[in-house]
């Protein structure tokens, strides 16, 4: 989607290693979300971000962390990943109470 | 949890037939939107109803919501094979979004 670019599209991994994804829009939206996605799950949130420095929990956030400290960047890092962590990650934005603008996603496989 | 759930999970129609796919969800909501994805491309948003809506049209889409039964339905109407795709359901409450498990259509050419 224009405007969200999602770093990089594929990783392949070890367990045990971190990893970081970046998420960069030049649309300017306050609201910043991580996702993952799982056959059978759906999407679920594991963070969002409501500006910069302020970001909470979603509701599959264990094993992540994330940080936002410039409007266009947000930032998913798994601190030693693990192979229940192989998914595919989308990052979307939006404005208060207006639809989600989604990137194409990260391809994550960790062995 | 407060996930959304899409019936059914699967659908295959023949090109000019309508599909109708419902979501039920759990909570009170701000609104619900229904997104599409195609395979390996992130979700793009179609329709967004608020919760004192009942009904809402967009092109060959139509979506109704019932918020005493909790639940929301999508109609794509004279179906295209280009329309082939999953199709999620989202509940907004605040500025948090919960997504169904979603609506595989396969259209038929």
């Amino acid at each position: 989607d224009a405007g969200i670019t999602q770093s990089p599209r594929h990783k392949v991994t070890e367990t045990g290693t971190p990893v970081t994804l970046r998420c960069h829009q030049t649309e300017n939206h306050r609201y910043m979300y991580w996702y993952r996605q799982d056959p059978g799950h759906g999407l679920r949130l594991i963070h969002y971000s409501y500006g910069v420095k302020d970001t909470d929990k979603g509701e599959v956030s264990d094993g992540y962390s994330v940080s936002r400290s410039k409007t266009e960047d947000f930032l998913l890092t798994l601190e030693s990943a693990t192979s229940s962590q192989t998914s595919v990650y989308f990052c979307a934005i939006s404005e208060s109470n207006q639809p989600q603008h989604f990137g194409d996603g990260t391809r994550l496989s960790i062995l | 949890s407060q996930q959304g759930e899409e019936d059914p999970q699967a659908l295959s129609i023949q090109e000019g037939e309508n599909a109708t796919m419902n979501c039920s969800y759990k909570t009170s909501i701000n609104n619900l939107q229904w997104y599409r994805q195609n395979s390996g491309r992130g979700l793009v948003h179609l329709i967004l109803i608020r919760s004192n809506e009942r009904e809402k049209h967009s092109g060959r889409l139509r979506v109704t919501l019932d918020t005493s039964k909790k639940s929301s339905s999508l109609l794509i109407t004279a179906s295209r094979a280009a329309d082939t795709a999953s199709y999620f359901c989202a509940t907004a409450l605040g500025n948090q979004f919960y997504f169904g498990t979603g609506t595989s259509l396969t259209v038929i050419p």
